[in-house]
Protein backbone atom coordinates (compact mmCIF):
# COMPACT_ATOMS: atom_id res chain seq x y z
CA UNK A 1 0.00 0.00 0.00
CA UNK A 2 1.29 3.52 -0.64
CA UNK A 3 1.65 5.31 2.42
CA UNK A 4 2.93 8.82 3.34
CA UNK A 5 3.25 9.14 7.52
CA UNK A 6 3.94 12.66 8.77
CA UNK A 7 5.33 13.53 12.73
CA UNK A 8 6.81 16.22 14.12
CA UNK A 9 4.19 18.61 14.70
CA UNK A 10 2.98 20.37 17.80
CA UNK A 11 2.95 23.62 19.56
CA UNK A 12 5.47 26.24 19.58
CA UNK A 13 6.21 30.05 20.19
CA UNK A 14 7.04 32.38 17.92
CA UNK A 15 10.35 32.51 16.21
CA UNK A 16 10.91 28.87 17.61
CA UNK A 17 11.57 25.88 15.21
CA UNK A 18 10.19 22.59 14.54
CA UNK A 19 10.94 19.49 12.15
CA UNK A 20 8.64 17.98 10.58
CA UNK A 21 9.05 14.68 8.60
CA UNK A 22 7.46 12.13 6.44
CA UNK A 23 8.01 8.22 6.09
CA UNK A 24 6.89 6.83 2.77
CA UNK A 25 6.37 3.44 1.66
CA UNK A 26 4.77 0.96 -1.06
CA UNK A 27 6.39 3.28 -4.16
CA UNK A 28 10.06 3.79 -4.76
CA UNK A 29 10.69 6.96 -2.92
CA UNK A 30 13.52 8.00 -5.19
CA UNK A 31 11.28 8.61 -8.50
CA UNK A 32 9.13 10.96 -7.36
CA UNK A 33 9.13 14.73 -6.87
CA UNK A 34 7.49 15.60 -3.29
CA UNK A 35 6.05 18.43 -1.57
CA UNK A 36 5.17 19.71 1.30
CA UNK A 37 1.60 21.71 1.01
CA UNK A 38 -0.35 23.65 4.31
CA UNK A 39 -3.83 24.08 5.42
CA UNK A 40 -4.50 26.70 8.05
CA UNK A 41 -7.44 26.91 10.08
CA UNK A 42 -10.65 27.68 8.03
CA UNK A 43 -8.64 28.51 5.31
CA UNK A 44 -7.58 26.96 1.82
CA UNK A 45 -4.83 24.90 0.60
CA UNK A 46 -1.61 26.44 0.07
CA UNK A 47 1.47 24.84 -1.40
CA UNK A 48 4.69 25.36 0.50
CA UNK A 49 7.65 23.73 -1.20
CA UNK A 50 8.88 20.70 -3.55
CA UNK A 51 12.37 18.67 -4.07
CA UNK A 52 13.09 16.84 -7.06
CA UNK A 53 13.57 13.17 -6.99
CA UNK A 54 17.38 13.70 -6.67
CA UNK A 55 17.10 16.45 -4.33
CA UNK A 56 19.13 18.49 -7.11
CA UNK A 57 16.34 21.17 -7.56
CA UNK A 58 14.14 23.05 -4.54
CA UNK A 59 11.38 25.50 -4.74
CA UNK A 60 9.60 27.36 -1.97
CA UNK A 61 6.44 29.07 -1.43
CA UNK A 62 7.09 32.87 -1.19
CA UNK A 63 6.27 33.00 2.35
CA UNK A 64 8.09 30.47 3.85
CA UNK A 65 11.28 31.06 1.56
CA UNK A 66 14.53 31.74 4.13
CA UNK A 67 12.67 30.37 6.57
CA UNK A 68 12.00 26.71 6.17
CA UNK A 69 14.14 24.39 4.34
CA UNK A 70 12.82 21.07 2.77
CA UNK A 71 15.00 17.81 2.20
CA UNK A 72 15.41 13.81 1.67
CA UNK A 73 16.96 11.51 2.50
CA UNK A 74 16.12 8.45 0.24
CA UNK A 75 18.03 5.85 1.95
CA UNK A 76 15.16 6.45 4.77
CA UNK A 77 12.59 6.91 2.32
CA UNK A 78 12.20 10.27 4.07
CA UNK A 79 11.14 13.65 3.60
CA UNK A 80 11.66 16.66 5.97
CA UNK A 81 10.59 20.11 6.62
CA UNK A 82 12.88 22.22 8.89
CA UNK A 83 10.95 25.44 9.62
CA UNK A 84 12.46 28.13 11.38
CA UNK A 85 11.71 31.58 12.91
CA UNK A 86 8.15 30.26 12.72
CA UNK A 87 5.12 32.56 12.99
CA UNK A 88 1.67 32.83 14.12
CA UNK A 89 0.70 32.68 10.61
CA UNK A 90 2.34 29.38 9.67
CA UNK A 91 -0.26 27.29 12.16
CA UNK A 92 -1.71 25.02 9.86
CA UNK A 93 -2.13 21.00 9.28
CA UNK A 94 0.93 20.63 7.31
CA UNK A 95 1.05 17.37 4.99
CA UNK A 96 3.55 15.67 2.75
CA UNK A 97 2.36 14.77 -1.01
CA UNK A 98 3.57 12.66 -3.36
CA UNK A 99 3.26 13.64 -7.48
CA UNK A 100 1.27 11.28 -9.75
CA UNK A 101 4.04 10.81 -11.85
CA UNK A 102 7.52 9.55 -11.22
CA UNK A 103 9.95 11.70 -12.51
CA UNK A 104 7.87 14.78 -13.16
CA UNK A 105 6.51 17.91 -11.25
CA UNK A 106 2.67 17.12 -11.19
CA UNK A 107 -0.08 16.73 -9.23
CA UNK A 108 -0.91 15.05 -5.71
CA UNK A 109 -2.12 12.21 -5.63
CA UNK A 110 -1.01 10.59 -2.41
CA UNK A 111 -1.43 12.42 0.86
CA UNK A 112 -0.17 12.02 4.48
CA UNK A 113 -2.59 12.01 7.37
CA UNK A 114 -1.45 15.47 7.90
CA UNK A 115 0.41 17.09 11.10
CA UNK A 116 -1.19 20.20 13.18
CA UNK A 117 1.79 22.88 13.57
CA UNK A 118 0.31 25.41 16.23
CA UNK A 119 2.70 28.52 16.63
CA UNK A 120 1.14 30.69 19.34
CA UNK A 121 2.79 32.22 22.83
CA UNK B 1 2.50 33.92 -9.76
CA UNK B 2 -0.52 32.50 -11.37
CA UNK B 3 -4.00 33.02 -9.99
CA UNK B 4 -6.50 30.61 -9.66
CA UNK B 5 -10.38 31.62 -9.20
CA UNK B 6 -13.21 29.36 -8.42
CA UNK B 7 -16.60 29.81 -8.95
CA UNK B 8 -18.81 29.63 -7.57
CA UNK B 9 -18.18 29.73 -4.03
CA UNK B 10 -21.00 27.93 -2.92
CA UNK B 11 -23.32 25.25 -4.75
CA UNK B 12 -25.94 24.02 -3.35
CA UNK B 13 -27.91 20.87 -5.61
CA UNK B 14 -29.54 17.90 -5.00
CA UNK B 15 -28.35 14.25 -5.31
CA UNK B 16 -28.69 13.09 -8.93
CA UNK B 17 -28.62 17.01 -10.18
CA UNK B 18 -25.30 17.66 -12.05
CA UNK B 19 -22.88 20.28 -10.61
CA UNK B 20 -20.22 22.36 -12.67
CA UNK B 21 -17.42 24.26 -10.82
CA UNK B 22 -15.42 26.59 -12.59
CA UNK B 23 -11.45 27.20 -12.39
CA UNK B 24 -10.04 30.89 -14.84
CA UNK B 25 -6.15 31.19 -14.26
CA UNK B 26 -4.65 34.52 -14.39
CA UNK B 27 -2.48 33.08 -17.24
CA UNK B 28 -2.69 30.00 -19.59
CA UNK B 29 -1.65 27.14 -17.55
CA UNK B 30 -1.97 25.01 -21.07
CA UNK B 31 -3.12 21.63 -19.39
CA UNK B 32 -1.73 21.56 -15.97
CA UNK B 33 -4.48 21.80 -13.86
CA UNK B 34 -5.73 19.43 -11.10
CA UNK B 35 -8.60 19.20 -9.01
CA UNK B 36 -8.87 18.44 -5.91
CA UNK B 37 -11.63 17.51 -2.63
CA UNK B 38 -11.43 18.18 0.59
CA UNK B 39 -13.14 16.91 3.66
CA UNK B 40 -13.16 18.23 7.10
CA UNK B 41 -10.42 15.80 8.49
CA UNK B 42 -9.27 14.24 6.03
CA UNK B 43 -6.50 14.45 3.74
CA UNK B 44 -6.56 16.29 0.18
CA UNK B 45 -7.94 13.81 -2.67
CA UNK B 46 -6.87 13.93 -6.10
CA UNK B 47 -9.01 14.07 -8.56
CA UNK B 48 -8.64 15.14 -11.47
CA UNK B 49 -5.11 15.98 -13.74
CA UNK B 50 -3.38 17.42 -16.16
CA UNK B 51 -7.00 18.75 -17.18
CA UNK B 52 -8.72 15.79 -17.89
CA UNK B 53 -6.93 12.90 -16.29
CA UNK B 54 -8.97 10.63 -13.91
CA UNK B 55 -6.74 9.69 -10.87
CA UNK B 56 -6.63 6.29 -9.90
CA UNK B 57 -10.00 5.05 -8.07
CA UNK B 58 -11.74 8.22 -8.98
CA UNK B 59 -15.21 7.33 -10.29
CA UNK B 60 -16.83 8.12 -13.85
CA UNK B 61 -18.88 10.38 -12.75
CA UNK B 62 -16.05 12.98 -11.92
CA UNK B 63 -14.63 14.73 -15.34
CA UNK B 64 -12.34 17.44 -16.01
CA UNK B 65 -12.13 19.49 -19.32
CA UNK B 66 -10.52 22.98 -20.62
CA UNK B 67 -7.40 24.70 -21.24
CA UNK B 68 -5.28 27.89 -21.27
CA UNK B 69 -7.02 29.97 -18.71
CA UNK B 70 -10.84 27.87 -18.56
CA UNK B 71 -11.22 24.96 -16.82
CA UNK B 72 -14.01 22.70 -15.39
CA UNK B 73 -15.07 20.07 -12.83
CA UNK B 74 -18.41 18.42 -13.46
CA UNK B 75 -19.55 15.97 -11.38
CA UNK B 76 -22.46 14.15 -12.94
CA UNK B 77 -25.54 12.30 -10.81
CA UNK B 78 -24.41 13.79 -7.26
CA UNK B 79 -23.96 11.74 -4.46
CA UNK B 80 -24.62 12.43 -0.66
CA UNK B 81 -20.62 11.87 -0.46
CA UNK B 82 -19.79 14.25 -2.74
CA UNK B 83 -20.22 17.01 -0.14
CA UNK B 84 -16.89 18.77 0.11
CA UNK B 85 -14.62 22.05 -0.59
CA UNK B 86 -13.15 21.68 -4.20
CA UNK B 87 -9.62 22.62 -5.17
CA UNK B 88 -8.12 23.91 -8.51
CA UNK B 89 -4.62 23.55 -8.35
CA UNK B 90 -1.78 24.68 -11.29
CA UNK B 91 1.63 23.36 -11.70
CA UNK B 92 3.35 25.22 -15.05
CA UNK B 93 5.12 27.88 -12.66
CA UNK B 94 6.26 28.23 -9.35
CA UNK B 95 4.91 28.82 -7.01
CA UNK B 96 2.12 26.57 -7.29
CA UNK B 97 -0.91 27.82 -6.39
CA UNK B 98 -4.37 26.72 -5.28
CA UNK B 99 -7.80 28.43 -6.21
CA UNK B 100 -9.68 29.24 -3.32
CA UNK B 101 -12.34 26.85 -3.34
CA UNK B 102 -15.82 26.13 -4.01
CA UNK B 103 -17.90 24.56 -0.97
CA UNK B 104 -20.85 21.37 -2.81
CA UNK B 105 -23.62 21.06 -0.43
CA UNK B 106 -25.43 17.76 -1.23
CA UNK B 107 -29.32 18.94 -0.46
Amino acid sequence: EVQLVESGGGLVQPGGSLRLSCVASGFTFSSYWMSWVRQAPRRGLEWVASIKHDGSEIQYGDSVKHRFTIYRDSAQNSLYLQMDSLRVEDTAIYYCAKVVIPFDTGAFDIWGQGTMVTVSS
Amino acid sequence: EIVLTQSPATLSLSPGERATLSCRASQSVTKYLAWYQLKAGQAPRLLIYDAFNRATGIPARFSGSGSGTDFTLAISSLEPEDSAVYYCQQRINWPYTFGQGTKLEIK
